[in-house]
């Protein structure tokens, strides 16, 4: 199994410029989360997904901020404008279990530099 | 809410010798509890995790962690560690039935020869 993949790697941008960032879940799994982390806050849980499904938002910083899962395979993370602060590595991890008891196995993550 | 806390950010310590890591946690529920570690530029990988049942929890790479209700705890420890050791040490936190896990702000492993 190729684990959670991640792309891109790394990302340097612009303030004010749209950044997507992807995700491909292990297959099976049903459930998606993205973080974020960073030196002052750790690790954040952004957004859960369930069967493509958002279930809890509350993570998501600001309307700059949107996740979509168009199917069980694919999501993505977008900043629209994107700001310096934003700067972080954003992983995203899956899981076989509806609630979060099940081991959540993570992407290498997305370093996004925002200048 | 449950709150998770680790009680040192950095642990310095000799190849070989034994190590301890501290967290301790709150919730008024039943909670399961997790270890992760994370290597240099990787993402988080389970270690070990309780569920409720046994107190001590065995993981991968010789790591294993005590249950401690009464003081909310739940310790990692290695016997003996390895230079490959040195690594991030997160200990996380979920309510039963609950789907957000609460992470620690992490416990910097470094391992000297």
């Amino acid at each position: 199994d190729a684990g959670v993949i991640q792309s891109p790697r790394h990302e340097v941008t612009e303030m004010g410029q749209e950044v997507t960032l992807r995700c491909k879940p292990i297959s099976g799994h049903n459930s998606l989360f993205w973080y974020r982390q960073t030196m002052m806050r750790g690790l954040e849980l952004l957004i859960y997904f369930n069967n493509n499904v958002p279930i809890d938002d509350s993570g998501m910083p600001e309307d700059r901020f949107s996740a979509k899962m168009p199917n069980a395979s694919f999501s993505t993370l977008k900043i629209q404008p994107s700001e310096p602060r934003d700067s972080a590595v954003y992983f995203c991890a899956s899981s076989t279990s509806a609630t979060s008891t099940d081991t959540q196995y993570f992407g290498p993550g997305t370093r996004l530099t925002v200048l | 809410a449950q709150s998770v806390t680790q009680l040192d950010s950095q642990v310095p310590v000799f190849e070989e010798a034994p190590v301890e890591l501290r967290c301790n946690y709150s919730s008024s529920v039943s909670v399961y509890l997790f270890w992760y570690v994370q290597y240099p530029n990787q993402g988080l990988q389970l270690l070990l995790k309780y569920l409720p049942g046994s107190t001590l929890v065995k993981g991968i790479n010789g790591f294993e962690a005590e249950f401690n209700k009464s003081q909310t705890s739940f310790h990692l420890r290695k016997p003996s560690v390895h230079i490959s050791d040195t690594a991030e040490y997160f200990c996380a936190v979920i309510n039963t039935g609950g789907f957000k896990t609460i992470f620690g702000a992490g416990t910097r492993l470094f391992v000297k020869a």
